[in-house]
């Protein structure tokens, strides 16, 4: 049982590359979603999906897609990256019933 | 929209000092209310957690109460160590089902213990 993974691990990217942050879960959750982490402003939510084929907006949207056909994987795009996008992503899952929120060790991403 | 307020950090004690971080927050509904912790270079790890109203949670030594009446869920533990460094994350849950319970952090408080 490996929990929530995300891959890479660090990423450097030029403004305006496309690349594409993995999240896969095998907990049959059906709750995922993408936070970012930003200094002094602790996580703030991305997308989430309440279950495979549905996908909704958080906090910070924009510059970001999501989708999710499977229940075990939610990606997150960047289809043109910007420097305002540097920043730490966090994916996390947790069962639809309620409880915990289980939280994937994260990307590192440097936009140049 | 709902929000939750750490005190500002960082936070620098010596060991086997009390440990108090202050947070509180604003929601509707029935909210739960969690603390996070997060070692360098690490993901986030759940400490602890209260899912209503004079509820305790507690885990490795720390505690931290839900007050409705002064909408606050203060993190405190007697006897800190060097291990317990770290940044600490107050967190609420809406519970609600539409938005998939959707968690909204605090700033975060860096922690760090001094031997």
């Amino acid at each position: 049982n490996a929990g929530v993974t995300q891959t890479p691990k660090f990423q450097v990217l030029k403004t305006g590359q496309s690349m594409t942050l993995q999240c896969a879960q095998d907990m049959n959750h059906e709750y995922m979603s993408w936070y970012r982490q930003d200094p002094g402003m602790g996580l703030r939510l991305i997308h989430y999906s309440v279950g495979a084929g549905i996908t909704d907006q958080g906090e910070v949207p924009n510059g970001y897609n999501v989708s999710r056909s499977t229940t075990e994987d939610f990606p997150l795009r960047l289809l043109s990256a910007a420097p305002s996008q540097t920043s730490v992503y966090f994916c996390a899952s947790r069962a639809s019933g309620g409880g915990t929120q289980y939280f994937g060790p994260g990307t590192r991403l440097l936009v140049l | 929209g709902d929000s939750v307020t750490q005190m500002e950090g960082p936070v620098t004690l010596s060991e086997e000092a009390f440990l108090t971080i202050n947070c509180t927050y604003t929601a509707t509904g029935y909210p739960s209310l969690f603390w996070y912790v997060q070692y360098p270079g690490e993901g986030l790890q759940l400490l602890l957690k209260a899912t209503k109203a004079d509820d305790k949670g507690s885990n490795k030594g720390f505690e931290a109460t839900y007050r409705k009446e002064t909408t606050s869920f203060h993190l405190e533990k007697g006897s800190v160590q060097v291990s317990d460094s770290a940044v600490y994350f107050c967190a609420l849950s809406d519970n609600r089902q539409t938005s998939g319970s959707r968690l909204t952090f605090g700033e975060g408080t860096q922690l760090t213990v001094n031997p």
